[in-house]
């Protein structure tokens, strides 16, 4: 069964410092593994996606996830925290059936909160 | 500009009395979903259709019903609101196909409170 665990409900970071964000996960399949971003008060915007191909993806704002098959993990990283990257953060496992149905299983959520 | 739309976006009601919440989205996406979002509990899936005439239960589906008449709208009812259904409500669709990568996009969100 798919199951995705954020390992930190709440990160803080100095402004200027890097951000790692942690997700492991478990799938059944050969999944897709996302991360989205929710400002306050705003939908969900997709970060970024490992759907196969290289294993270190790059998404927008600087933010990047290296998927580690071995150890089931798909952190999420940026090198310097930015005032405008606090936000919650959600890590998404996607799995398509063979009856063709999908499944997407979304973290608990990190709260993520940068200090100047 | 493609987008998953939601209506109302902020809504109180009292309990028992039946409202529905829209959904459209204009990228002629065949599959379409409603979640729940709750503080500790991240998102949570109530319903999801694959196609017209489609739906099928997610996680959460007490208390709820949907439709699917038209590719592009998929409303999400209560029939009976209670308390504990009041949550962030978002919908979101994406498109079939190996080639489109499942992304799924989402609606802004519709925050019901049910007092």
């Amino acid at each position: 069964a798919q199951s995705v665990t954020q390992l930190d409900s709440h990160v803080s970071v100095s402004e200027g410092t890097p951000v790692l964000l942690r997700c492991n996960y478990s799938s059944s399949y050969s999944p897709s593994l996302f991360w989205y971003v929710q400002h306050p008060n705003k939908g969900l915007q997709l970060l970024l996606k490992y759907t196969s191909a290289a294993t270190l993806v790059k998404g927008i704002n600087g933010f990047e996830a290296e998927f580690k098959k071995s150890e089931t993990s798909f952190h999420l990283t940026k090198p310097s925290a930015h005032m405008s990257d606090a936000a919650e953060y959600f890590c998404v496992v996607s799995d398509i059936f063979t009856s063709g149905t999908y499944k997407y299983i979304f973290g608990t959520g990190t709260r993520l909160k940068v200090l100047a | 500009e493609a987008q998953v739309t939601q209506n109302p976006r902020y809504l109180i009601t009292v309990t028992g009395k039946k409202l529905t919440v829209t959904c459209s989205q204009n990228m002629n996406h065949e599959y379409m979903s409603w979640y729940r979002q709750d503080p500790g509990l991240g998102l949570r899936q109530i319903y999801y259709s694959m196609n017209v005439e489609v739906t099928d239960k997610g996680d959460v589906p007490e208390g709820y019903k949907v439709s699917r008449k038209e590719k592009r709208n998929f409303p999400l009812i209560l029939e009976s609101p209670s308390p504990n259904q009041t949550s962030l409500y978002f919908c979101a669709s994406r498109p079939t196909g190996v080639s489109s990568g499942n992304t799924i996009y989402f609606g802004e969100g519709s925050w019901l409170t049910v007092v």
